[in-house]
């Protein structure tokens, strides 16, 4: 199976920050990537496919980036709303995995 | 628009069976490919398993392997997740969701129910 890993597990940042959290494949997954928004009590909301498509109706803030192993997303100017668990997928084999999440909190 | 949307929480026993449903609307199930993932308390996102249109089969994760079983009621629209000798670490959120193609030859969870929760306690 392939293993997901992300960094940081969680961060605090303030409104206006720039954020990158970083999602490592244990062997090369090409453009394969997913991530994924997650409120409390909520269920995951897709963000960006093949790494770097943004899905529609995302705002443009969001990012992403990477390929093979090493895979970034990025949100230019936080807002309130985006305090969120963000998480990635592999879609390159299966089993899809998912890496451990990533949550955002307000400094 | 699909919508998803599932049955109501559950508290099982340990050893204990659970059915979780999954209620389509906005396409027919016949036109979607329907998955299951779980989520333990504070923990990350489980793939289950779902139907593989490529090889028209239903797969599943290999260590759930004889304890779950994922079926479609196409007359109703409506998908189920069946999962038998529940233990504590079965304790989790449940969800459906739609395995979509995307524009570049990769796939993606596009449309997710709203989760049921189920606990397994003595």
């Amino acid at each position: 199976d392939i293993q997901m890993t992300q960094s940081p597990s969680s961060l605090s940042a303030s409104v206006g920050d720039r954020v990158t959290i970083t999602c490592r494949a244990s062997q090369s997954i090409s453009k394969s990537l997913n991530w994924y928004q997650q409120k409390p009590g909520r269920a995951p909301r897709l963000l960006i496919y093949a790494a770097s498509f943004l899905q529609s109706g995302v705002p443009s803030r969001f990012s992403g980036s990477g390929s093979g192993t090493e895979f970034t997303l990025t949100i230019d100017s936080l807002r309130p709303e985006d305090f969120a668990t963000y998480c990635c997928q592999q879609s390159y084999s299966s089993p899809l995995t998912f890496g451990g999440g990533a949550t955002v909190e307000i400094k | 628009q699909v919508q998803l949307v599932q049955s109501g929480a559950e508290v099982k026993k340990p050893g204990a069976s659970v059915k979780v449903s999954c209620k389509v609307s906005g396409y027919s199930l016949n036109e979607l490919s329907i998955h299951w993932v779980r989520q333990a308390p504070g923990k990350g996102i489980e793939w289950m398993g779902g139907f593989d249109p490529e090889d028209v089969e239903t797969i599943y994760a290999q260590k759930l392997q004889g304890r779950v079983t994922m079926t479609e009621d196409t007359s109703t629209d409506t998908a189920y997740m069946e999962l038998s000798s529940l233990r504590s670490e079965d304790t989790a959120v449940y969800y459906c969701a739609t395995l979509s193609r995307d524009r570049v030859g990769g796939t993606l969870f596009d449309y997710w129910g709203q989760g049921t929760l189920v606990t397994v306690s003595s």
